[in-house]
């Protein structure tokens, strides 16, 4: 099966930039997403295939990508960023989330 | 708006099965495929698989081959997950989501708590 792989927690201080990396095998070419799931709400789509950012998302969100990664930019991270994210990546007609990251603004 | 509405809380004994519906609107039903994900308490969240509602054709993880049901109700822009034989470890929110660039938006969830 499929596996992504992500950290856990990533701490960032107000005003500063936030990466949140996802690895898995070529995973730059399976159409990565990117959610956002705070406390208690349904998960929100950030980034698509990749690099594209859905109407209404702040544009200090961009996602980039190479061969086996995929990486979420939070620039200028404010309080509201808290939250989890999730990588998403599609398999042969299957989807596989990453464990998800825990992005803390201290 | 494009909105997805699903159906209430269950609560459910192991051995038994459990049905949540999700209820589209605003936009074209059949023209998108629609997925169920699930998230366990304080865990992350678990892709189980997806519908066309066009034609009917599902697609499944392995992990629930066997025991998951997906349909949709083309009458009633509605698409309904039936998992069965549930045991503890199905406790978990049930999501849907529509599928178009990236799964967006998702419903409110439904909370499925298995319990004797």
């Amino acid at each position: 099966s499929y596996d992504v792989t992500q950290p856990s927690s990533v701490s960032v201080s107000p005003g500063q930039t936030a990466r949140v990396t996802c690895s898995g095998d070529h995973l730059g070419g399976r159409f990565p997403s990117w959610y956002q799931q705070k406390a208690g709400q349904s998960p929100v789509l950030v980034i698509y295939e990749g690099t594209k950012r859905p109407s209404g998302i702040p544009e200090r969100f961009s996602g980039s990508t190479s061969e086996n990664t995929a990486t979420l930019t939070i620039s200028e991270t404010q309080a509201v960023d808290e939250a989890d994210y999730y990588c998403q990546a599609w398999d042969s007609g299957i989807y596989v989330f990453g464990t998800g990251t825990k992005v803390t603004v201290l | 708006q494009v909105q997805l509405v699903q159906s209430a809380a269950e609560v459910q004994k192991p051995g038994a099965s459990v049905k949540v519906s999700c209820r589209a609107s605003g936009y074209n039903f059949k023209n998108y495929v629609m997925n169920w994900v699930r998230q366990a308490p304080g865990q992350g969240l678990e892709w189980m698989g997806w519908i066309n509602p066009y034609d009917g054709n599902t697609q499944s993880s392995e992990k629930f081959q066997g025991r998951l049901t997906i349909s949709r109700e083309t009458s009633a822009s509605t698409v309904h997950m039936e998992l069965s034989s549930l045991t503890l470890e199905d406790t978990a929110t049930y999501y849907c989501a529509r599928l178009g660039n990236g799964f967006d938006p998702w419903g409110q969830g439904t909370l499925v708590t298995v319990s004797s």
